[in-house]
């Protein structure tokens, strides 16, 4: 079983600082099977970014993802008021076929 | 534009079933596979396991052995039953649509792009 362990558990940014949340495999990932959400409170997940690094529909440009392996980033360039919230990294495994979670990064507003 | 709607009962005794149930709508429910993930309160998302339309499973192996996901296509819901439940499973319940989407050869890309607002269910005597 792959577990995905993200860092840190908190960051503390200000509107227009850059973000950079990380996502470590225990082993290698398929990158086109790498997937990060954005969870806001009292809602349901959104998908941001898939295979590694595209844009979900609807998804700004400001959100990238990035990364091989084990290791994966979701990097916020500029961030916006509505961008804080917890992200979480996902990883669907094929044998047999099962997703796991990383265990969040809250984005908190500095 | 895809639409989840799920309901199902809030509260159970310890040792009751729980069951929820997901409806689709505004899309195609073949060619996808349809989810459940829940989140114990302050805590991060579980998946539970899938269904497609055709009723194949595929299902979280530590919750296997308590869960049953079965599959409506006449109505497209998708259901799902956890059994002997505890207050551990005290959740919010979420279902989802999984999508696995070519990118070129052998490559797919798998990942979770609608979901349903989600139900509390709390378990408690």
């Amino acid at each position: 079983e792959i577990v995905l362990t993200q860092s840190p558990g908190t960051l503390s940014l200000s509107p227009g600082e850059r973000a950079t949340l990380s996502c470590r495999a225990s082993q290698s990932v398929s990158s086109s099977y790498l997937a990060w959400y954005q969870q806001k409170p009292g809602q349901a997940p959104r998908l941001l970014i898939y295979g590694a690094s595209s844009r979900a529909t609807g998804i700004p440009d400001r959100f990238s993802g990035s990364g091989s392996g084990t290791d994966f980033t979701l990097t916020i360039s500029r961030l916006e008021p509505e961008d804080f919230a917890v992200y979480y990294c996902q990883q669907y495994g094929s044998s047999p076929p099962t997703y796991t979670f990383g265990q969040g990064t809250k984005l908190e507003i500095k | 534009q895809v639409q989840l709607q799920q309901w199902g009962a809030g509260l159970l005794k310890p040792s009751e079933t729980l069951s929820l149930t997901c409806a689709v709508y505004g899309g195609s429910f073949s060619g996808y596979y349809w989810s459940w993930i829940r989140q114990p309160p302050g805590k991060g998302l579980e998946w539970i396991g899938e269904i497609n339309h055709s009723g194949s499973t595929n299902y979280n192996p530590s919750l296997k052995s308590r869960v049953t996901i079965s599959v409506d296509t006449s109505k497209n819901q998708f259901s799902l039953k956890l059994s002997s439940v505890t207050a551990a499973d005290t959740a919010v319940y979420y279902c989802a649509r999984g999508t696995a989407v070519s990118c070129g050869g052998d490559c797919y890309n798998y990942y979770m792009d609608v979901w349903g607002k989600g139900t509390t269910v709390t378990v408690s005597s």
